[in-house]
């Protein structure tokens, strides 16, 4: 199974501050990678699908990079309602693995 | 609007099996295939299996015996039996809804909490 690496597992920031995120497979994953945010009690929602592509409505401060094995999250300019958990998910092949999570708070 | 509606919470005893369900609504089930994820304490998420419309699956190796995917399309609905419940499989269940091949989970059920207490 490919493992997926995330960090870090939370952190603090401020309001308007830039931030990343990051997973690394175990293996090239060809940017088969999306990432999700949970709120506390709510189902996962789906940020970035195919490691850049931003779903319909999410908005633009957030963003996705990376190939190979080496993928980010970014967040431009953090706002409140950005606290939760975040994971990436591979679906390159079966069986498809999440990272840890990242827990985001807010200074 | 897309919707996956999942059945209500669960309280078993250990040992029995419970069936999840998941209906979907808003889209064209049969243009799409459905995912099945765990989300718990201990292992955070994992991912359970995937069933097409036409009832073809890919199982979790982890999750081999232990779940069962099904699905009856006349009524745009997907399940899932988990069989001879421990303490190990309270979790909260997701359907999420991903097309067959390399797609990602584009929505999600809102969650089914399974207790499994003596």
């Amino acid at each position: 199974d490919i493992k997926m690496t995330q960090s870090p597992s939370s952190m603090y920031a401020s309001l308007g501050e830039r931030i990343t995120i990051t997973c690394k497979a175990s293996q090239d994953i060809y940017s088969y990678l999306s990432w999700f945010q949970q709120k506390p009690g709510k189902s996962p929602k789906t940020l970035i699908y195919r490691a850049n592509r931003l779903v319909d409505g999410v908005p633009s401060r957030f963003s996705g990079s990376g190939s190979g094995q080496d993928y980010s999250l970014t967040i431009s300019s953090l706002d409140y309602e950005d606290m939760g958990i975040y994971y990436c998910l591979h679906y390159d092949e079966f069986p498809y693995t999440f990272g840890g999570g990242t827990k985001l708070e807010i200074k | 609007q897309v919707q996956l509606q999942q059945s209500g919470p669960e309280v078993v005893r250990p040992g029995v099996s419970v069936k999840i369900s998941c209906k979907g609504s808003g889209y064209t089930f049969t243009d799409y295939a459905m995912h099945w994820v765990k989300q718990s304490h201990a292992k955070s998420l994992e991912w359970i299996g995937i069933i097409s419309y036409n009832g073809n699956t890919n199982y979790n190796q982890k999750f081999k015996g232990k779940a069962t995917m099904t699905v009856d399309k006349s009524s745009s609905t997907a399940y899932m039996e988990l069989a001879r419940l421990t303490s190990e499989d309270s979790a909260i269940y997701y359907c999420a809804r991903g097309r067959a091949g390399k797609d990602y989970f584009g929505y999600w059920g809102q969650g089914t909490t399974l207790t499994v207490s003596s």
